[in-house]
């Protein structure tokens, strides 16, 4: 079966950049979706289809993907921006997600 | 647009429980409606699918057997069924709502979460 990789955590200092990744056999013939989700809510769609923002979202998040590797980019990190992130594709209908990314804010 | 679950639900070993997921402010059949649940400090875990149009479902391998999705058309509601349950079930459950019509994509709407704690 399919499998998404993606690191444990991540941390960055207010006003940088981080970068979580989505690793995936091929990903890039897929659609990649991320999901925020902080603790006692529920997950929020930030990315869907590889890079596109749902409305609401801020610009500051961004994705890419390419060969076995997708990214969802946040510049400009707010304290508001601590939280897990998600990856998701489709795998023959069956939906796969990554183990998750606690993005620290330092 | 919302989905609304219902309440938490305490469980013994064995039995079974019944989540729902009250749709409101969209056309209920037009949209995939999506089965995820999460264990305590765990990652997200699919558990299946529904096409509330014509209600064909896709279960995760994982729960088949287990798991029965359905929906009731009349009253905008999709229902998940988890049978024989344990501890391991213990989890907060979702419905979720596909972002598009032709489904296979992107969950848009979330429900609230539905906690499921299965002790003796």
């Amino acid at each position: 079966s399919y499998v998404l990789s993606q690191p444990p955590s991540v941390a960055v200092a207010p006003g940088q950049t981080a970068r979580i990744t989505c690793g995936g056999n091929d990903i890039v013939s897929k659609s990649v979706h991320w999901y925020q989700q902080k603790p006692g809510q529920a997950p929020v769609l930030v990315v869907y289809d590889d890079r596109d923002r749902p409305s609401g979202i801020p610009e500051r998040f961004s994705g890419s993907n390419s060969g076995n590797t997708a990214t969802l980019t946040i510049n400009r990190v707010e304290a508001g921006d601590e939280a897990d992130y998600y990856c998701h594709v489709y795998d023959s209908k069956n939906v796969i997600f990554g183990g998750g990314t606690k993005l620290t804010v330092l | 647009v919302q989905l609304v679950q219902s309440g938490a639900e305490v469980k013994k070993p064995g039995a079974s429980v019944n989540v729902s997921c009250k749709a409101s402010g969209y056309t209920f059949t037009s949209y995939t409606i999506q089965w995820v649940r999460q264990a305590p400090g765990q990652s997200l875990e699919w558990m299946g699918w529904i096409n509330t149009g014509n209600g064909y479902t896709k279960y995760s391998q994982k729960f088949q057997g287990r798991v029965t999705i359905t929906r009731d058309t009349s009253a905008s509601t999709g229902y998940m069924h988890l049978s024989s349950l344990r501890s391991e079930d213990t989890a907060v459950y979702f419905c979720a709502r596909d972002r598009v019509v032709i489904g296979n994509d992107a969950f848009d709407i979330w429900g609230q979460g539905t906690v499921v704690t299965v002790s003796s």
